[in-house]
């Protein structure tokens, strides 16, 4: 039983098209996250919800449009395909950082992240 | 600002010996976390093992060891008995506690096990 999937994990397109990405994780966690992983194999955030809040939000073009539902799924839409957008795309899930276990220092939240299988993204 | 510093491009380890893969941080805050994730070639990202600030002692999760030097700010970690099935990117990332608990990433390790 899958954690975090993330579908399609393939998705070869024409430039200029829109797109979405679609994650969904069964392990109970508020935050979620959207990753981009470039061809040198560099992972940078782009997206971070906590129970469908927008809390991270890193220097992404607009054409990047994430959307979460409910605290179980973080979707991401990509307008006008551009060349540079051909990659891996990561969706994560974590426990709340912000909210420890009763009664524990939250600075001692393990915030571990775990990844789906990533979508590879080529763009024509 | 917050650093993550993996020197090893690439490493080639005879099978069945022990690896030390190297992490250097940079950050002044006191708490912070440390993790290692596994990319095999199938692409997905595998966690590890984590290491807090806090922490006493080091991590360890079965062949994996975590050689936490807070002074130094290095968290190398070590592989024992090293498998063929050990070949894969490796990744460093510290949890930066004063910026939304985001994980700042190093530039990664491609290991590979020789038979």
């Amino acid at each position: 039983d899958t954690a975090v999937s993330q579908t399609p994990k393939y998705l070869v397109t024409q430039m200029g098209n829109d797109k979405s990405i679609k994650c969904e994780q069964n392990l109970g966690h508020d935050t979620m996250y959207w990753y981009k992983q470039d061809s040198k194999k560099f992972l940078k955030i782009m997206f971070s919800y906590n129970n469908k809040e927008l809390i991270i939000n890193e220097t992404v073009p607009n054409r990047f449009s994430p959307k979460s539902p409910d605290k179980a799924h973080l979707n991401l839409h990509i307008n006008s395909l551009e060349l540079g957008d051909s990659a891996v795309y990561f969706c994560a899930s974590s426990q709340n950082p912000w909210e420890g276990a009763p009664g524990s220092d939250p600075f001692l939240a393990k915030n571990i992240q775990y990844f789906g299988a990533g979508t590879r993204l080529s763009v024509l | 600002a917050q650093k993550i510093t993996q020197t090893q491009p690439g490493m080639f380890v005879q099978e069945k010996e022990a690896v030390t893969l190297d992490c250097t941080y940079d950050t002044s805050d006191p708490s912070y976390g440390l993790f290692w994730y596994k990319q095999p070639s199938s692409g997905e990202m595998i966690f590890l093992i984590y290491q807090g600030s806090y922490d006493q002692q080091n991590a360890t999760e079965g062949r994996y060891s975590l050689n936490f030097q807070k002074a130094r700010k290095s968290a190398n970690l070590v592989i024992s008995a090293s498998q063929l099935g050990d070949s894969a990117m490796y990744f460093c990332a510290m949890r930066d506690d004063y910026s939304n608990y985001q994980l700042i990433w190093g530039a990664g390790t491609k290991l590979i096990i020789k038979p």
